[in-house]
């Protein structure tokens, strides 16, 4: 399968415990974005790598929140001291550089996170 | 700032059934926009795109929408709805980094 993947699937944790969701994009794919999606939402936008670099985040992204994609490969978010609003599926999507205004980005399934 | 606005987060439609949702956008510029769709359980996949080649713009599964500048409109149409089409569907529009998304409608199908 050369889809992109995230891991764990499912998440669930005890408030103020620390979290991190792995994607792996499309290889090759140059842009990774993060986006987080709740009941009845459509997917809002977190951040979005260009190969390495981190190059927009959203208001969103509270400093409890990072994300890294330290080879321009996989990327990691990371969640500190996790909070019941941060229950949400988190989603992971790739794209090669040239189709940001074609719009296809390739996603993944989702990482889903509850926190108690 | 783009942004899309979708009407109705809930559609039923009879099977066999005309098939409409509605979406309008705001834009400083000419924008690229597009349909998503989400089937449960999976990941969310490109339905259509809009990039300024054609106003009636084609997709899969037999969805097409129609980009119309003066009602600032891109309303996604399927003549005849199937069972299978039960699904959420975003509208989105790109701001040349990343992908905006609204906020969704499901589409019910009723046999």
């Amino acid at each position: 399968d050369t889809g992109v993947s995230q891991n764990p699937r499912h998440k669930i944790t005890k408030r103020g415990q620390n979290v991190t969701f792995r994607c792996d994009p499309i290889s090759e794919h140059n842009r990774l974005y993060w986006y987080r999606q709740t009941l009845g939402q459509g997917p809002e936008f977190l951040t979005y790598f260009q190969n390495e670099a981190q190059l927009e985040k959203s208001r969103l992204l509270s400093d409890r929140f990072s994300a890294e994609r330290p080879k321009g490969s996989f990327s990691t978010l990371e969640i500190q001291r996790t909070e019941q609003g941060d229950s949400a599926m988190y989603l992971c999507a790739s794209s090669p550089l040239e189709n940001v205004n074609t719009g296809e980005l390739f996603f993944g399934e989702g990482s889903r996170l509850t926190v108690l | 700032a783009q942004s899309v606005t979708q009407l109705g987060s809930h559609v039923s439609v009879s099977e066999g059934a005309l098939v409409l949702l509605r979406c309008n956008y705001s834009s400083s510029v000419p924008p690229y926009l597009f349909w998503y769709v989400q089937y449960p359980n999976q990941g969310l996949q490109l339905l259509l795109k809009y990039t300024s080649a054609a106003t009636l713009v084609k997709g899969i599964n037999g969805f097409e929408a129609e980009f119309k500048k003066s009602e600032t409109s891109f309303h996604l149409t399927k003549p005849s709805a199937h069972m299978s089409d039960a699904a959420e569907y975003f509208c989105a529009v790109s701001d040349s980094r990343k992908i905006i998304f609204g906020k969704g409608t499901r589409l019910h199908i009723l046999p």
